[in-house]
């Protein structure tokens, strides 16, 4: 089944305490990104990837890393998490042979920073 | 001004009936438009994509897209409750990044 897996789906931890999200696709997809959604907000962009070592900032990345050494996998790093990172986050993945092709999400991770 | 604007809702429409949502972007450099369907804490599915000025239909779904007034609207017709949830309009400006409009909620009435 074709899907984007990321992993904790919930977390509760504390400030400072480094924490990585993960995000797997097995579609082959070459386009990745990572978002966050806070109520009233909608959907914002942190980062996204166009391909193998290649990603860049969206319009929220403060706070956050990102690195993509396989094309499957996009984590993303939060080294030193605060509590206005508290948020819903996507993991999303496209073919991304050009920048219109519809995006595919994740469940989502919750995470809590107290 | 939002560069992806939406009503928030609730839109409430009877079963049945045609729910038109509709969607303001302010970069006319715009390229590519999607609507997708985000229910109450599951992750947006698409609906549909739009690249060209006029209108797309799939099934129950018409898209319409004019770039000269800058908006783009989604429409469903024989509503239903199963559709209720919150409808999000994501733009790409010809680059990688998308930015997403706060989403509109639409209510079915049974």
């Amino acid at each position: 089944e074709a899907q984007v897996t990321q992993n904790p789906r919930y977390l509760i931890t504390v400030t400072g305490k480094k924490l990585t999200v993960t995000c797997s696709q097995n579609m082959n997809h070459e386009y990745m990104s990572w978002y966050r959604q806070d109520p009233g907000l909608g959907l914002r962009q942190i980062y996204y990837s166009m391909n193998v070592e290649v990603t860049d900032k969206g319009d929220v990345p403060e706070g956050y890393k990102v690195s993509r050494k396989e094309k499957r996998n996009f984590p993303l790093i939060l080294e030193s998490p605060s509590p206005n990172q508290t948020s819903l986050y996507f993991c999303a993945s496209s073919v991304g042979t050009s920048s219109n092709q519809p995006q595919h999400f994740g469940d989502g991770t919750r995470l809590s920073i107290l | 001004q939002k560069e992806v604007e939406q009503n928030s809702g609730p839109l409430s429409v009877p079963e049945g009936a045609i729910a038109s949502l509709n969607c303001t972007y302010s970069d006319r450099g715009s390229q590519s438009f999607f609507w997708y369907r985000q229910y109450s804490g599951k992750s947006p599915e698409l609906i549909m994509f739009i690249y060209s000025n006029g209108d797309k239909e799939d099934g129950r779904f018409t898209a319409q897209l004019n770039k000269a007034s800058q908006y783009v609207s989604l429409l469903i017709r024989d509503s239903q409750p199963s559709d209720s949830a919150t409808y999000l309009c994501a733009v790409n400006r010809g680059t990688y990044k998308y930015i997403f409009g706060t989403g509109t909620r639409l209510k079915v009435l049974a």
